[in-house]
């Protein structure tokens, strides 16, 4: 299967600091990446929908001036958490699909980035 | 909107036991269905997948899962278990025109034991 590779694996930071993380697809061209988040002992929610070079869609309830999303190449995709604080602390993953010819959905999915904010 | 269900967070097991985890979700629309694997500190690996066809589906290392429309179920299973499937398993799926986006399960700990 396609490669994404997702970066950095754990960051700790300060209450009130921003974190950026990135998602890249290795081998094959992102037309979509999305951003899910998993709360300890919880489901993976999915947090954004982003299609290069336009605008995320952000689900509900999700702040997006807190989590910005930029999709800006075809191999891509950055998640800033904007003044992060304790309560942003959780296990964010990114996936990333490309262009769709067939039916075929399977999307491939980072490694995944711990962030504590302490 | 989609749900998924999974009703076991935690599965612990002996090797070479058979194991069933069970999953079912709820949609007004059809769906794609698909397991996932999450081994320690690593990612998500897609296991297996329904898309249309053959109800039941297989993986290259054993596992297979059975779409049961009728159920709302797609249960994993496989005969056989080893150390070395231990890990978290989670079910998604992927319903009507939420092309792309994965609504998933609570995710199921499997534990397998020598």
């Amino acid at each position: 299967g396609a490669v994404v590779s997702q970066h950095p694996s754990r960051v700790i930071c300060k209450s009130g600091t921003s974190v950026k993380i990135e998602c890249r697809s290795l081998d094959f061209q992102a037309t979509t990446m999305f951003w899910y988040r998993q709360f300890p002992k919880q489901s993976l929610m999915l947090m954004a929908t982003s299609n290069e070079g336009s605008k995320a869609t952000y689900e509900q309830g999700v702040e997006k001036d807190k989590f910005l999303i930029n999709h800006a190449s075809l191999t891509l995709s950055t998640l800033t958490v904007t003044s992060a604080h304790p309560e942003d602390s959780s296990f964010y993953i990114c996936s990333a699909r490309g262009p769709t010819t067939g039916r075929d959905p399977e999307a491939f999915f980072g490694q995944g980035t711990r962030l504590t904010v302490v | 909107a989609q749900s998924v269900t999974q009703l076991d967070s935690q599965v612990p097991v002996f090797e070479e036991a058979p194991v069933e985890l069970r999953c079912n979700y709820s949609s007004s629309v059809s769906v794609y269905l698909f397991w996932y694997v999450q081994y320690p500190n690593q990612g998500l690996q897609l296991l297996l997948k329904y898309l249309s066809g053959s109800t039941l589906v297989e993986s290259i290392n054993g596992f297979e899962a059975e779409f049961n429309k009728s159920q709302t179920s797609f249960h994993l299973r496989k005969p056989s278990v080893h150390i070395s499937d231990t890990a978290e398993y989670f079910c998604a799926v992927e319903g009507g025109t939420s092309y792309g986006k994965l609504t998933f399960g609570q995710g199921t700990i499997l534990t397998v034991h020598p």
